[in-house]
């Protein structure tokens, strides 16, 4: 079974652009997740999306948004970047059954986000 | 709300010596744990999580943790580590009730195995 795919890998960006990553779960999955990486905040969450409907969301401002598809694809927005959205942003699936908070989630590789 | 603690930043360990890395939560609610790998350039694997029952719980890899509710920690260990064990831990937690995934994270610990 193929694991979590995300493009891009790598993405560089200027002050104001907005950007758009992709998510593809594993077969199967029907929530993902994502998350920000950066050395100063370390790992954070950001929204989980579960059959099109964001579901949990953490605190993050309105610039950052995302959506599912029927496929359980998933995109990430984020508009009017500033310097610290520089991040590894990483997308997460599982199988999000009836004991949704004890599912494993699977981690794709992540996108590399360089905002100049 | 929840909070994870991770006790060491970076911890050098020598090739077939014994590491523990500490972790320590505070929530208002229970909550479900797990210890993440992350190897260079790579995304989070799950090493291991505790749901319910055996406070000792173990994983992949030879690592194992033991959960202490009175003192709200979670530790990972291994017996014997190896280079390919070189990488980042995170700790995090999920509240039980919650409807869905929504991970707190520790800061992470980076293991470096010496030869």
């Amino acid at each position: 079974k193929a694991g979590v795919t995300q493009t891009p890998r790598y993405l560089i960006k200027t002050r104001g652009q907005q950007v758009t990553l992709s998510c593809s779960p594993i077969s199967g999955h029907r929530s993902v997740s994502w998350y920000q990486q950066t050395p100063g905040q370390g790992l954070q969450f950001l929204f989980e999306y579960f059959s099109e409907t964001q579901r949990n969301k953490g605190n993050f401002p309105g610039r950052f948004s995302g959506r599912q598809f029927s496929n359980s694809r998933s995109e990430m927005n984020v508009s009017t970047l500033e310097l610290g959205d520089s991040a590894l942003y990483l997308c997460a699936s599982s199988l999000a059954g009836s004991g949704g908070a004890s599912d494993t989630q699977y981690f794709g590789p992540g996108t590399r986000l360089t905002v100049l | 709300a929840q909070s994870v603690t991770q006790l060491d930043s970076q911890v050098p360990v020598f090739e077939e010596a014994p590491v523990e890395l500490r972790c320590n939560y505070s929530s208002s609610v229970s909550v479900y744990l797990f210890w993440y790998v992350q190897y260079p350039n790579q995304g989070l694997q799950l090493l291991l999580k505790y749901l319910s029952g055996s406070t000792l719980v173990k994983g992949i890899n030879g690592f194992e943790a033991e959960f202490n509710k009175s003192q709200t920690s979670f530790h990972l260990r291994k017996p014997s580590v190896h280079i390919s064990d070189t990488a980042e831990y995170f700790c995090a937690v999920s509240p039980i009730k919650a409807a869905g995934n929504k991970l707190t994270f520790g800061g992470g610990t980076r293991v470096l195995v010496k030869p």
